[in-house]
């Protein structure tokens, strides 16, 4: 089955400097992969989604890569402010000739602490 | 839009008594998942319901269980409640989602707690 590795468990940089949260996955290369956002006591929400066909996708000051060769996603937040503190969580959907469950399965999550 | 509601947001159960959980999609959306998220295990899937037809299951006991009403509302049930089963259960609606391209809309969950 898929496994799905978050490096660092926890980050903590300085407000204004760039954070950057990698997800590692193994196995076969998910069609699509995603990125979340879980605050404290409070459901994920869906941040960005990137097609195994994109190199790179953008939203704000948000940015994430998809190297399919290295098997890894990368998550930038740049000029990061303290309200970016949360948990990130990268989610991947597996390819339909996986023999896997079309579901969503999810990272364990990068606790991020923006420092002021 | 109304989001997706979760009730109830806290419950306490003892061992050995049996829950139900209730979700409410957004309106429009028929597909419904449920996951388990623990400190030591993060998001566990559940399972996945589409027009009232269990689509998708994932690595649970038969104790968990669940169903979709024909309005996309969507329940679950844990029986025979274990101390292990003290998790926040999350419920997530979508579009059409075969294959599950699209984001997920996630409610703010059931703190569930045994005792």
């Amino acid at each position: 089955s898929q496994k799905i590795e978050q490096n660092s468990e926890a980050l903590n940089i300085q407000e204004g400097k760039t954070a950057t949260l990698t997800c590692n996955y193994t196995n076969y290369s998910p069609a699509y992969l995603q990125w979340y956002r879980q605050d404290p006591g409070r459901g994920p929400v869906f941040l960005l989604l990137i097609r195994e066909n994109e190199k790179e996708k953008r939203k704000e000051r948000l940015k994430v890569t998809f190297d399919t060769t290295l098997k890894q996603s990368l998550f930038h937040i740049t000029a990061s402010q303290p309200a970016d503190s949360a948990t990130y969580l990268c989610a991947l959907v597996p390819p339909i000739l996986s023999g896997s469950a079309r579901q969503l399965t999810f990272g364990s999550g990068t606790q991020l602490t923006v420092l002021p | 839009k109304a989001g997706v509601t979760q009730t109830p947001r806290y419950l306490i159960k003892t061992r050995g008594q049996q829950v139900t959980l209730s979700c409410s999609p957004i309106s429009g959306h028929r597909s419904v998942s449920w996951y388990q998220q623990t400190p030591g295990q993060g998001l566990q899937f559940l399972f996945e319901y589409f027009s009232e037809t269990q689509r998708n299951k994932g690595n649970f006991p038969g104790r968990f269980s669940g169903r979709q009403f024909s309005n996309s509302r969507s329940e679950m049930n844990v029986s025979t409640l274990e101390l292990g089963d003290s998790a926040l259960y999350l419920c997530a609606s979508s579009f059409n989602t075969d294959p599950p391209t699209g984001e997920l809309f996630f409610g703010e969950g059931s703190r569930l707690t045994v005792l």
